[in-house]
């Protein structure tokens, strides 16, 4: 069975700090994606990551992939307060096109 | 606004009455699914529908039935529900022909509360 685990769970920061989120998973994937969820709505795609050593960026959000480790980080730079949200990553079997698990989820609160 | 469209937004439902959640996606994505989330926990696969046949089902109750009448629609027929499947229930799409690595892109869901 697939597991997949992220810390920390919660993370409260002040503006202007960076700080990263970790996303550690159990078995071979081949996709790995980060999402990010708004309290009382849907999930929003950040991130598809593909192979080994891969890095995306966008904005203050930086995602990287390591699949020898199998983890994958979240970097946050210079965090703002329109960042808050939880955000998960999401692992896909390898070989397996449609079957997503998802992290257990890091809360995100960026503190004035 | 998100390209994945679902109805209700709200649901409230009695343990013995029967209600559909609907899901319409025009992205021309051929795989669609059905996720629950719980709150203040990830999202977990219910169904996943691939060329509009049911291609994997989590060993979910069968109070849950869900159906995919064209490559656009998807819905998730809910009968004799306990308290407990109160839930947000989230239906995503993906995969355009030959882009089997693009995201699942989320519908707003349905908040689904079984009395």
């Amino acid at each position: 069975e697939l597991k997949v685990e992220q810390n920390p769970l919660f993370l409260s920061m002040q503006e202007g700090k960076n700080y990263t989120i970790y996303c550690n998973y159990s078995t071979t994937s081949d996709r790995l994606y980060w999402y990010r969820q708004d309290p009382g709505k849907s999930l929003e795609s950040l991130f598809v990551l593909l192979s080994n050593g891969a890095v995306k960026q966008e904005g203050r959000l930086m995602a990287s992939l390591d699949t020898k480790a199998r983890l994958s980080t979240l970097h946050i730079t210079a965090a703002v307060h329109d960042l808050s949200a939880t955000y998960f990553c999401a692992v896909a079997y390898a070989g397996t096109a449609s079957k997503l698990t998802f992290g257990t989820g890091t809360r995100l609160q960026v503190t004035l | 606004d998100t390209e994945v469209t679902q109805t209700p937004k709200h649901l409230v439902m009695g343990m013995t009455n029967k209600k559909s959640l609907k899901c319409e996606q025009h992205m021309g994505h051929r795989a669609m699914y059905w996720y629950k989330q719980k709150a203040k926990k990830p999202p977990e696969l219910m169904f996943v529908y691939s060329y509009e046949k049911l291609s994997i089902n989590e060993s979910v109750p069968s109070r849950f039935s869900p159906e995919c009448p064209n490559s656009s629609l998807l819905n998730l027929h809910l009968h004799a529900l306990q308290p407990e499947d109160s839930a947000l229930y989230l239906c995503a799409s993906s995969g355009k022909a030959r882009d089997k690595n693009s995201p699942l892109h989320f519908g707003n869901g349905t908040r689904l509360t079984v009395t």
